[in-house]
């Protein structure tokens, strides 16, 4: 069966500090891992990552992609209480012949100030 | 970036209504769009996939006489929650991907549904 696990569950950090959040992954014909941040409403999308792109980075995030260990990282430094959301990973992969998402658990940031 | 529109995004209903959830593309042909649903403090659960002029797709356990999926063309799709009930209240969301698999699906803002 196809899953996603992010760890930690939960994190509680201090404005400056740096986070690693992690994904592991099963997935059925691997295409694609995406990151994305939920905060009240729908998920915004942050990183995709793929065989031919496994490192991506934008300001303060940036994400590493790793088909060996079937697992990718996203660091956010220097955290800011603008970054308390939930951290979604989602892999996309062809099961049955459908190309479909599954997402893992959530991983809910909370920064202090 | 890409857009996709979620419609309404509230809505507050008796028990037995039917309720329709529109989402379209503003700005790509999505020849796929993902349905969503999330309970609170849970992670998305992918409901079904449609494809444009086919039958969606549905997870196991989820009836699809109960959420009714209709891809009619390449820029909306609309789920019906039919004779709705209290346990069916939720957060559900749409998304929507091009053509290529390279290209990441898109999320509308989703639709609250309150089941009294």
């Amino acid at each position: 069966e196809d899953k996603v696990v992010q760890s930690p569950l939960s994190l509680v950090v201090h404005e400056g500090d740096t986070v690693t959040l992690n994904c592991s992954y099963e997935v059925t014909n691997f295409r694609s891992l995406l990151w994305y941040k939920q905060e009240k409403k729908a998920p915004t999308f942050l990183f995709m990552l793929t065989s031919s792109g496994i490192e991506k980075k934008s300001g303060r995030l940036s994400s590493i992609l790793d088909k060996k260990e079937l697992s990718s990282i996203l660091n956010i430094t220097a955290t800011q209480t603008g970054d308390s959301a939930i951290y979604l990973c989602a892999v996309g992969g062809y099961t049955s012949g459908t190309y479909k998402y599954i997402f893992g658990t959530g991983t809910r940031l909370k920064v202090l100030a | 970036g890409a857009v996709v529109s979620q419609h309404p995004s509230r809505v507050i209903c008796k028990s037995g209504t039917s309720v329709k959830i529109e989402c379209r593309s503003l700005d790509f042909q999505a020849t796929t769009m993902f349905w969503y649903r999330q309970f609170p403090k849970q992670s998305l659960m992918l409901m079904a996939t449609s494809n444009e002029g086919s039958k969606a797709t549905y997870e196991q356990g989820v009836e699809k006489d109960k959420f009714l999926i209709n891809h009619a063309s390449l820029t909306l799709s609309t789920l019906t929650v039919t004779s709705a009930h209290p346990e069916d209240s939720s957060f559900y969301i749409c998304s929507a991907s091009g053509t290529n698999s390279n290209q990441p699906q898109h999320f509308g803002d989703g639709t609250r549904l309150s089941i009294l």
